[in-house]
């Protein structure tokens, strides 16, 4: 089945800095890549996704890249702010329904210093 | 436009007893999948259900069981319940690609 790893498993930055996540996959035919905010004690949250037709996505100050060949995708926040203060999730999954399993990282803890 | 509501919201159970969680999809959604998160983990696939089958299943024993109703709420049911069943567990609504999770369950097994 599919594999997700995720890198660093901490990330400290002071605050206006930017902040990579990156994630790494394992199953070839994986096309849906979303990613995850989750606050202590939230659900987690859809930040933004991207579909492996598609090499780069923006969101205002959050951005996904996608390079198929290697099989990984990162996270890129700019500009970040205390409120950015949370664990992050990267996911993989097949196909372009709702109907497949979400195959997770193991999640990225960022603190933005003020 | 309610979001995915998942009822109780916590709960505490012994070990062996056996229980029971409740998720109400967002409008317009017809697919729920059931997630296990551990304390400091990714969450875990458990099922996925749709047209009221259990379509996919992740590593889980078969204490793990499941139902969806015809208005397209889903349960959750772990029998002979582990130590080791501690953790938020989470529903996820869907109908294209995204996947949109409920607040969870924080289930504890004393």
């Amino acid at each position: 089945g599919e594999n997700v790893e995720q890198h660093p498993s901490t990330l400290s930055v002071q605050e206006g800095d930017s902040a990579v996540i990156k994630c790494t996959y394992s199953d070839s035919a994986s096309n849906y890549f979303p990613w995850y905010k989750q606050e202590l004690g939230k659900r987690p949250q859809l930040i933004i996704d991207i579909r492996s037709n598609v090499g780069e996505k923006k969101d205002q100050r959050i951005a996904v890249t996608l390079n198929k060949t290697a099989k990984h995708f990162s996270l890129h926040i700019t500009e970040t702010q205390p409120e950015d203060s949370a664990v992050y999730f990267c996911a993989a999954k097949k196909g372009d329904t709702g109907r497949r399993a979400l195959t997770f990282g193991s999640g990225t803890r960022l603190q933005v210093q003020p | 436009d309610a979001g995915v509501t998942q009822s109780p919201t916590h709960l505490i159970k012994t070990r062996g007893q056996q229980v029971t969680l409740r998720c109400s999809p967002k409008s317009g959604h017809d697919t729920v999948s059931w997630y296990q998160q551990a304390l400091g983990q990714g969450p875990q696939f458990i099922f996925q259900y749709y047209e009221e089958e259990e379509r996919q299943r992740g590593n889980f024993p078969d204490r793990f069981s499941g139902h969806q109703f015809p208005n397209y709420s889903s349960e959750l049911n772990v029998n002979a319940l582990l130590l080791g069943d501690s953790a938020l567990y989470l529903c996820a609504s869907s109908l294209s690609g995204e996947q949109y999770f409920g607040p969870g369950t924080r289930l504890t097994v004393t």
